[in-house]
C-alpha cells in the first residue's frame, strides 16, 4: 500500500508555461515534505521542501504547496524551461523517524 | 569536491553469488542510506545509519547487510543475489534537504 502517490506517470508543458506536478500522502504521520528532480544516469537532487506546518514554500522559479486536510502536495514550476525535463519525486518524512518514503516519479518534459 | 562516490557504477552477478556496493562521502554527514529504484516503485530504503556503528532496517532490508565503522563508508553487502535483487542502487549522505545521492550503482542478477 503506497504511502506517497504520484498518479500521473508523465506530463508535457510548453516552455514558459507552468508546470504541476501533484503527490498524494496517507499517513497522517509525515511531519516534512520534499521534492527531488532526477536526470538519467545520476542519482536524485534536492529540489524544495516543505515543513506539515506550513501551507507553501517558494524557491525562485519553484513553489510547492501543502493542502494537509486533503492530504495532498503540488509542485509549480513556472516558468517551464527545457532543463527542467527530468523526473521529479515526492517524499515524505515520518515524524520522529529518519526515514523518507518515496512516491513512484513522474517524468516531466518541457518542449522548446 | 567528491560528494558521495559509488562504486562500481556497473555489475552483473550470477545467482548465489555474494557482493559488496561501496559508497563514501567526504561531507561528515552523520546520516547516510541505501536504496533501491525499480521501474514503477520509486525509490525504496534498505538500510540506514546515524552514525558510526549504528544501522537501522528500511523498507525493503531483507537480503542485504550494512555496517557502519567510519563516518564516511557505508558498504551495502548482497549475501547471496537473486535476481529479483536487479536494480539500481542508489547511497545517499546526509538527510532531507540536505541529502546528496551518488550516481547509482546498475545491478543486474541473471
Amino acid at each position: 500500500d503506497q504511502q506517497v502517490k504520484q498518479n500521473s506517470p508523465s506530463l508535457s508543458v510548453q516552455e514558459g508555461r507552468i508546470s504541476i506536478l501533484n503527490c498524494d500522502y496517507t499517513n497522517s504521520m509525515f511531519d516534512y515534505f520534499l521534492w527531488y528532480k532526477k536526470y538519467p544516469a545520476e542519482g536524485p537532487t534536492f529540489l524544495i521542501s516543505i515543513s506539515s506546518i506550513k501551507d507553501k514554500n517558494e524557491d525562485g522559479r519553484f513553489t510547492v504547496f501543502l493542502n494537509k486536510s486533503a492530504k495532498h502536495l503540488s509542485l509549480h514550476i513556472v516558468p517551464s524551461q527545457p532543463g527542467d525535463s527530468a523526473v521529479y519525486f515526492c517524499a515524505a518524512r515520518l515524524g520522529g523517524s529518519e526515514k523518507l518514503v518515496f512516491g513512484k516519479g513522474m517524468k516531466l518534459t518541457v518542449n522548446p | 569536491n567528491a560528494g558521495v562516490t559509488q562504486t562500481p557504477k556497473f555489475q552483473v552477478l550470477k545467482t548465489g553469488q555474494s557482493m559488496t556496493l561501496q559508497c563514501a562521502q567526504d561531507m561528515n554527514h552523520e546520516y547516510m542510506s541505501w536504496y533501491r529504484q525499480d521501474p514503477g516503485m520509486g525509490l525504496r530504503l534498505i538500510h540506514y545509519s546515524v552514525g558510526a556503528g549504528i544501522t537501522d532496517q528500511g523498507e525493503v532490508p531483507n537480503g542485504y547487510n550494512v555496517s557502519r565503522s567510519t563516518t564516511e563508508d557505508f558498504p551495502l553487502r548482497l549475501l547471496s543475489a537473486a535476481p529479483s535483487q536487479t536494480s539500481v542502487y542508489f547511497c545517499a549522505s546526509g538527510r532531507d534537504s540536505e541529502a546528496f545521492f551518488g550516481q547509482g550503482t546498475r545491478l543486474t542478477v541473471v
